[in-house]
């Protein structure tokens, strides 16, 4: 079983779609993440939730809209996409007790 | 909030050697330090963690040193094989949630 399981693995897509990412944790935490990492590999925090509510939303384009169903589900979608958001995007779960597991990241293509 | 810094940016050493890798944290009150490795292309993957309460943690050829006065810790590497080639990330998270603040990352060379 994957722990932190995050689809699809590539997206290449053009100027102006909208895309979704999906991500599902089975480890029973309560917080999950999405980080950003571009190409000189700086992990950037986007949002986190926790227990389906949104408690870090750092400054990113209000074009990037997470969304929670449940705990164990972390979904981002993004509007109008653009070149600069091409990048590798990780979804992590994790509690205050013990560090992150990542999912396996989405790199993003946008042509 | 928090901020860490990371040092060297990147690191080439001769397999069997050992690599040594620092980072600072700027809030006294952090106290759980994870180590992170991301090979090419994959997740990146905890590898090693020390809580504040711990001077020094070991595990095989990696160690994990904390000086909580100095506000810096360390990842030890010995024995260098060139499968531990890979960026190396720390981090640092404050009590009070769970997020956690990394460093930039050290591209670590190990040649054969």
């Amino acid at each position: 079983d994957t722990a932190v399981s995050q689809t699809p693995k590539y997206l290449v897509t053009q100027m102006g779609n909208d895309k979704s990412i999906k991500c599902e944790q089975n480890l029973g935490h309560d917080t999950m993440y999405w980080y950003k990492q571009d190409s000189k590999k700086f992990l950037k925090i986007m949002f986190s939730y926790n227990n389906k509510e949104l408690i870090i939303n750092e400054t990113v384009p209000n074009r990037f809209s997470p969304k929670s169903p449940d705990k164990a589900h972390l979904n981002l979608h993004i509007n109008s996409l653009e070149l600069g958001d091409s990048a590798v995007y990780f979804c992590a779960s994790g509690g205050e007790n013990y560090g992150y597991t990542f999912g396996s990241g989405t790199r993003l293509t946008v042509v | 909030g928090e901020n860490v810094e990371q040092h060297p940016s990147t690191l080439s050493v001769q397999e069997g050697d050992s690599a040594v890798i620092k980072c600072t944290y700027s809030d006294s009150a952090s106290n759980y330090f994870p180590w992170y490795k991301q090979e090419l292309g994959k997740r990146p993957q905890l590898i090693i963690d020390i809580r504040s309460n711990v001077g020094e943690k070991k595990d095989q050829r990696i160690a994990v040193t904390l000086n909580k006065t100095a506000k810096h810790f360390s990842l030890h590497i010995t024995e260098t094989q060139p499968e531990d080639s890979a960026v190396y990330f720390c981090a640092a998270r404050a009590p009070s949630g769970s997020r956690l603040t990394f460093g930039e990352g050290t591209q670590l060379t190990v040649n054969p």
